[in-house]
C-alpha cells in the first residue's frame, strides 16, 4: 500500500533555480493538497485541487505553481526559488465525506533548502 | 480568519500517565476537527476526526472531545507509552472548505 508518495525527499537549490516536486497517490482520491511546514508557523496550505484538471490557491500561493493533469498526480513547481521557500513540503490527498469533511492522508515530506 | 492554538508547545510525562492535549479555535462554526500524529521526519497520520455534531470520538486508548461553544477540543491518551512520543496536531475545517492547523504539541513519554 503506497498511499501518498512524494519525490524527491531532499533537495538543495540555489536562489533563482527552478524545480518540481511530484506527489502521487494510488487511492483514487479526488482532492489533493500541497502544504508547507515551518517552525512556529504550523502547516500552511499552498495550493489544492478538487479534481483532475482543477487547481486553486491556498493561504500562501505566491512563488508556486501547480498542475493536476492526471487524477493521481499533483505537481508543485518553484519557478525561481528564494531562501524564504526553505521549508518542509507535504502533499496530502483525501476522499470527501461531503459536508462532514475529509480524512487526509499525507506523504512523508520533501525537505527543501534554498541557499 | 480562523486561528487554531495548541498549548503547551511541548509536554513531558512519565510512562503510564494519562496525556491531555489541548486545542482551541476562534471560529466556532466549524464542520469538523481532526487530530493528527507526526513522527520526526515523517508526514502526518490522521488519528481521529470529530464531526461538528459529535461530542467525542474514541479509538483504542485515544479519546477526543469537542466543545464548539467554548472553541475547544481535547485529545486524551490513556496510559501513555514511550511509543506515544510524537508531535500531535489538531486541525479544523470551517468556512472556505480548507483545514487550519494548530502549531502542535510535542510529547515525550519517558520510560
Amino acid at each position: 500500500n503506497a498511499g501518498v508518495t512524494q519525490t524527491p525527499k531532499f533537495r538543495v537549490l540555489k536562489t533563482g533555480q527552478s524545480m518540481t516536486l511530484l506527489c502521487a497517490q494510488d487511492m483514487n482520491h479526488e482532492y489533493m493538497y500541497w502544504y508547507r511546514q515551518d517552525p512556529g508557523m504550523g502547516l500552511r496550505l499552498i495550493h489544492y485541487s478538487v479534481g483532475e484538471g482543477t487547481t486553486a490557491k491556498g493561504e500562501v500561493p505566491d512563488g508556486y505553481n501547480v498542475s493536476r493533469l492526471k487524477k493521481q498526480n499533483f505537481l508543485l513547481g518553484l519557478e525561481s526559488a528564494a531562501p524564504s521557500q526553505t521549508s518542509v513540503y507535504f502533499c496530502a490527498s483525501s476522499y470527501s465525506l461531503g459536508t462532514r469533511g475529509e480524512k487526509l492522508f499525507f506523504g512523508s515530506g520533501t525537505q527543501l533548502s534554498v541557499l | 480568519k480562523q486561528e487554531v492554538t495548541q498549548i503547551p508547545a511541548a509536554l513531558s510525562v512519565p510512562e503510564g500517565e494519562n496525556l491531555v492535549l489541548n486545542c482551541s479555535f476562534t471560529d466556532s462554526a466549524i464542520y469538523n476537527l481532526q487530530w493528527f500524529r507526526q513522527d520526526p521526519g515523517k508526514g502526518l497520520t490522521s488519528l481521529l476526526l470529530i464531526q461538528s455534531s459529535q461530542r467525542e470520538q474514541t479509538s483504542g486508548r485515544l479519546n477526543a472531545s469537542l466543545d464548539k461553544s467554548s472553541g475547544r477540543s481535547t485529545l486524551y491518551i490513556a496510559a501513555s507509552q514511550p511509543g506515544d512520543s510524537a508531535t500531535y496536531l489538531c486541525a479544523d475545517k470551517a468556512a472556505g472548505n480548507k483545514l487550519t492547523f494548530g502549531g502542535g504539541t510535542r510529547v515525550l513519554v519517558k520510560p
